[in-house]
């Protein structure tokens, strides 16, 4: 079985920038989750969906990042535009029941200049 | 207080030794509790995960549980050069969502 594939690995832009990140989850996997590190600081919770909708967004850190699912199968997280604290590594993860481990996406690096 | 915390560490055991990883939580509410492994540049990898009190063993990793006391722990025994990595402990709270502490790095000396 695939795992999570996220793309890209490595993203470099200047502040102000857009980037989109994509995430393909396992298939059949209705949860997708997207989590976040920012340098020195723990995995933090960004948002939850099942299937297309957003079951819980109370990880966004502010309205310049916008998560979408089409048709509940990959999905895309937009910064718009990009600030210097937004620099990190995003995580995605899916699972098939919620409360279980999750299976985790290699990461995007985003680095903001 | 942080939700979830764990010693940075570096745990530096000998190869061969138990190594032991510690983790508390501050929500009584959480259920379920999992240990995740990651290398350097790499994705956390779930290597256990544990919903009762007590202990569970899987080859080499025992994780146990103790709700009454908020603690959770990883014993790795037998411990090999190649487990050498950043070790999460995570629980999920009341809406199932997975919170992290900031890990601890272990390193097991040939």
């Amino acid at each position: 079985e695939a795992g999570v594939t996220q793309f890209p690995s490595h993203s470099v832009i200047e502040k102000g920038q857009t980037v989109t990140l994509r995430c393909d989850p396992i298939s059949g996997h209705d949860n997708l989750y997207w989590y976040r590190r920012v340098m020195g600081k723990e995995i933090k919770f960004l948002l939850h969906f099942v299937k297309e909708s957003k079951q819980d967004e109370s990880g966004m850190p502010n309205n310049r990042f916008l998560a979408e699912r089409t048709g509940g199968t990959y999905s895309t997280l937009k910064v718009q535009p990009a600030e210097l604290e937004d620099s990190g590594v995003y995580f995605c993860a899916s699972s098939q029941e919620e409360g279980y481990g999750y299976t985790f996406g290699s990461g995007t690096r985003l680095t903001v200049v | 207080q942080k939700e979830v915390e764990q010693n940075s560490g570096p745990l530096s055991v000998p190869e061969g030794a138990i190594a032991s990883l510690n983790c508390t939580y501050s929500d009584r509410g959480s259920q379920s509790f999992f240990w995740y492994r990651q290398y350097s540049g790499k994705s956390p990898e779930l290597i256990m995960f544990i919903y009762s009190n007590g202990d569970k063993e899987d080859g080499r990793f025992t994780a146990q549980l103790n709700k009454a006391s908020q603690y959770v722990s990883l014993l790795i025994r037998d411990s090999q050069p190649s487990d050498s990595a950043t070790y999460l402990c995570a629980v999920t709270d009341s809406s199932y969502k997975l919170i992290f502490g900031s890990g601890t790095r272990l390193l097991v000396r040939p």
